[in-house]
C-alpha cells in the first residue's frame, strides 16, 4: 500500500529555534497534503491544508507565519515551526491524499508515522 | 455545524472479547467516512472506508457499519487481541473542499489479558 514518511520522528530543540518537518509520499503523487498536531490522549487537530504549487491553507487560530508549509513537488511538503517555544511540544503528523480522477474526494488518505516535537 | 462525536470516550475489554465502537455525525453533505487506528505515538492507519451507498465493509476481525439515513457508523472488533489497544478514530468527508475532513475525538481502546 501506499507510504507517508515523516522525518525526523522526533526531534528536540532548544526555544528560539526552528525545526523543519518533512513529509513525503513515497509510491504516489499527493495533490493534497495535511498537517495535524495532536496532543496527549486527544485527536488529531487540522492545522492546514497543503496543496502542491500553492499557498496552504490555515486553520483558524493557527499562525502561518509560525507554522510555514511549502509543497514544493507532488511527493513532498515541509512544515516549520519558526522560533519554537516549549508550548509548541506536540506530535505533528502530516497526511497525503492521492486524488481521484474527475476531482472527487474520496482518494484514500495515507498517514505518516508522525514526528514528536520537544521545545526544551 | 459538521461535527463527529464518538462514543465511548474509552473501552476496556478483556482478550478474545467483542466490542463495538460508535460514531455520529452531522457532516453534509456526506462523503464518506473512514475508520482509522492509532497506535500510541504513531500515525494513523486506514481501517475501512465507506460511501454513502455502502453500509458494511469489513477488514478482517474489522467490521463497519454506516447509516447513512441516521448519521452513525459503528466499527465492530471480533475476538479482540492484546494489539488491537489503540485509539479509534472516525472521520468523515464532505464535498466540497481540501479541507472538508471532520474527525472524532477517538475511542481509546484498552484490551486486557
Amino acid at each position: 500500500g501506499a507510504v507517508v514518511s515523516q522525518h525526523p520522528s522526533w526531534v528536540i530543540c532548544k526555544s528560539g529555534t526552528s525545526v523543519k518537518i518533512e513529509c513525503r509520499s513515497l509510491d504516489f503523487q499527493a495533490t493534497t497534503m495535511f498537517w495535524y498536531r495532536q496532543f496527549p490522549k486527544q485527536s488529531l487537530m487540522l492545522m492546514a491544508t497543503s496543496n502542491e504549487g500553492s499557498k496552504a491553507t490555515y486553520e483558524q487560530g493557527v499562525e502561518k507565519d509560525k507554522f510555514l508549509i511549502n509543497h514544493a513537488s507532488l511527493t513532498l511538503s515541509t512544515l516549520t515551526v519558526t522560533s519554537a517555544h516549549p508550548e509548541d511540544s506536540s506530535f505533528y503528523i502530516c497526511s497525503a491524499r492521492w486524488r481521484l480522477a474527475g476531482g472527487t474526494n474520496t482518494g484514500e488518505l495515507f498517514f505518516g508515522e508522525g514526528s514528536r516535537l520537544t521545545v526544551l | 455545524k459538521n461535527q463527529v462525536e464518538q462514543s465511548p470516550q474509552s473501552l476496556i475489554i478483556l482478550e478474545g472479547k467483542n466490542c463495538t465502537l460508535q460514531c455520529n455525525y452531522t457532516v453534509s453533505p456526506f462523503s464518506n467516512l473512514r475508520w482509522y487506528k492509532q497506535d500510541t505515538g504513531r500515525g494513523p492507519v486506514s481501517l475501512t472506508i465507506m460511501t454513502f451507498s455502502e453500509n458494511t465493509k469489513s477488514n478482517g476481525r474489522y467490521t463497519a457499519t454506516l447509516d447513512a439515513d441516521t448519521k452513525q457508523s459503528s466499527l465492530h472488533i471480533t475476538a479482540s487481541q492484546l494489539s488491537d489497544s489503540a485509539s479509534y478514530i472516525c472521520v468523515v468527508s464532505a464535498y466540497g473542499g481540501y479541507n472538508k475532513l471532520i474527525f472524532g475525538a477517538g475511542t481509546r481502546l484498552a484490551v486486557h489479558p
